[in-house]
């Protein structure tokens, strides 16, 4: 059965700290890892990831991807207020007709000021 | 401005009555998508469509319906609602799934409540 598991499931740090978010997962046909964030709405994209080891950086956000391992990290420094948020973990995998996207059951971070 | 629309935002509804969720893309995108979101649960996959006229199962299609005449528009029809289709409802779409991946870019969300 195809999984995405993140951990942990939740997180409490304070402003300044750095945070490091796990996504592992099992799914056959791999086409990519993607990172989002939501904040009581939908989700908005932060990352898609298709080769490992291959660190994608926005800001103060990165990610990277072992595809030997089957697991990624979505590492956030100097964390702010706004980065509370859930972070949902997804992976692509190609099907007979289509893809399909399995998602994680999110990482909630709490960031105190 | 991009988007992906849905309606109605809220909904409240009783057993047994068909409703029909639309989406709605602006981008030209071939890939379209819909998922649930349960506490602890994630979200999950209803159905997908690669184009026109081409639907799949996602993870969890049961009591669901999908179409795609046309290329923007991807409608949730649910024939016979029951309170375990209590959930927020979210449509994706994506620029293609036959070339390079591409992120999916998410509705604003439907919040469905039967009764």
């Amino acid at each position: 059965e195809d999984k995405v598991v993140q951990s942990p499931l939740s997180l409490v740090v304070h402003e300044g700290d750095t945070v490091t978010l796990n996504c592992s997962y099992e799914v056959t046909n791999f086409r990519s890892l993607l990172w989002y964030k939501q904040e009581k709405k939908a989700p908005t994209f932060l990352f898609m990831l298709t080769s490992s080891g291959i660190e994608k950086k926005s800001g103060r956000l990165s990610s990277i991807l072992d595809k030997k391992e089957l697991f990624s990290i979505l590492n956030i420094t100097a964390t702010q207020t706004g980065d509370s948020a859930v972070y949902l973990c997804a992976v692509e995998a190609l099907a007979n007709t289509g893809n399909q996207f399995y998602f994680g059951t999110g990482t909630s971070l709490t960031v105190i000021p | 401005e991009a988007q992906v629309t849905q309606n109605p935002r809220y909904l409240i509804t009783v057993t047994g009555k068909k409703l029909t969720v639309t989406c709605s893309q602006n981008m030209n995108h071939e890939y379209m998508s819909w998922y649930r979101q349960d506490p602890g649960l994630g979200l999950r996959q209803i159905y997908y469509s690669m184009n026109v006229e081409v639907t799949d199962k996602g993870d969890v299609p049961e009591g669901y319906k999908v179409s795609r005449k046309e290329k923007r528009n991807f409608p949730l029809i649910l024939e016979s609602p029951s309170p375990n289709q209590t959930s927020l409802y979210f449509c994706a779409s994506s620029l293609s799934w036959q070339t390079t991946p591409y992120e999916q870019y998410f509705g604003p969300g439907t919040r469905l409540t039967v009764t």
